[in-house]
């Protein structure tokens, strides 16, 4: 079966750094990964997607990049900030487009 | 416009009462999902519906758990004689084309 493997330990890092977030999957590579934020008490909200023929993909202080080699996803925030503190969780999508496997989820707290 | 409505955000039952829970999706939305989330997990696909049909209901757990969608808009997933397992939150997600929005979820403790 298909996995998506993200790191259970929290991340703690201080405001102004980058906070890099690691996904990595197992078998096939997906046509596309999904990341989303997902706060205490509310349903996950969709940041970027990445499909499997682009390496990186941007989105104001967020960067996404997708390795089929090295079957792994990197999330990055850049100068992140304490309103970036949640879980940020990584998604495949099946080959139909239409069904989503998510890793566990991250947790990242941004102290200031 | 407004997005994914869940109802109730929580819910406590007994062990072996039935519950429903409801999920109201972006108007215009044809694809429905729903997702069950236990704590420090992330999401796990219960069934998925396009317009009232189930196309697939390969993630529901054991035959107590039912969902429908008899006129391609509210959903409702139906829990029968619920377990202690059963307590999560179940999360629904309706989706236009590649992204898919979530609801709020309903938190069950069972009880």
């Amino acid at each position: 079966s298909q996995k998506i493997e993200q790191n259970s330990e929290a991340l703690n890092i201080q405001e102004g750094k980058t906070a890099t977030l690691t996904c990595n999957y197992t078998n096939y590579s997906p046509a596309y990964l999904q990341w989303y934020r997902q706060d205490p008490g509310r349903g996950p909200v969709f940041l970027l997607l990445i499909r499997e023929n682009e390496k990186e993909k941007r989105k104001e202080r967020l960067k996404v990049t997708f390795d089929t080699t090295l079957k792994q996803s990197l999330f990055h925030i850049t100068a992140s900030q304490p309103a970036d503190s949640a879980t940020y969780l990584c998604a495949r999508v099946n080959n139909a487009g239409n069904m989503l496997t998510f890793g566990g989820g991250t947790r990242l707290m941004v102290k200031p | 416009g407004a997005g994914v409505s869940q109802s109730p955000r929580y819910k406590v039952a007994k062990r072996g009462q039935d519950v429903a829970l409801r999920c109201d999706p972006i108007s215009g939305h044809v694809s429905l999902f729903w997702y069950q989330q236990a704590l420090g997990q992330g999401p796990e696909f219960l069934t998925y519906f396009q317009n009232e049909a189930q196309l697939d209901k390969s993630g529901l757990p054991s035959d107590r758990f039912f969902a429908e969608r008899p006129e391609g808009s509210v959903s409702t997933l139906k829990i029968q004689r619920t377990q202690q397992e059963d307590s999560a939150v179940y999360l629904c997600a309706s989706s236009g084309l590649d992204t898919q929005y979530f609801g709020p979820g309903t938190r069950l403790t069972v009880l």
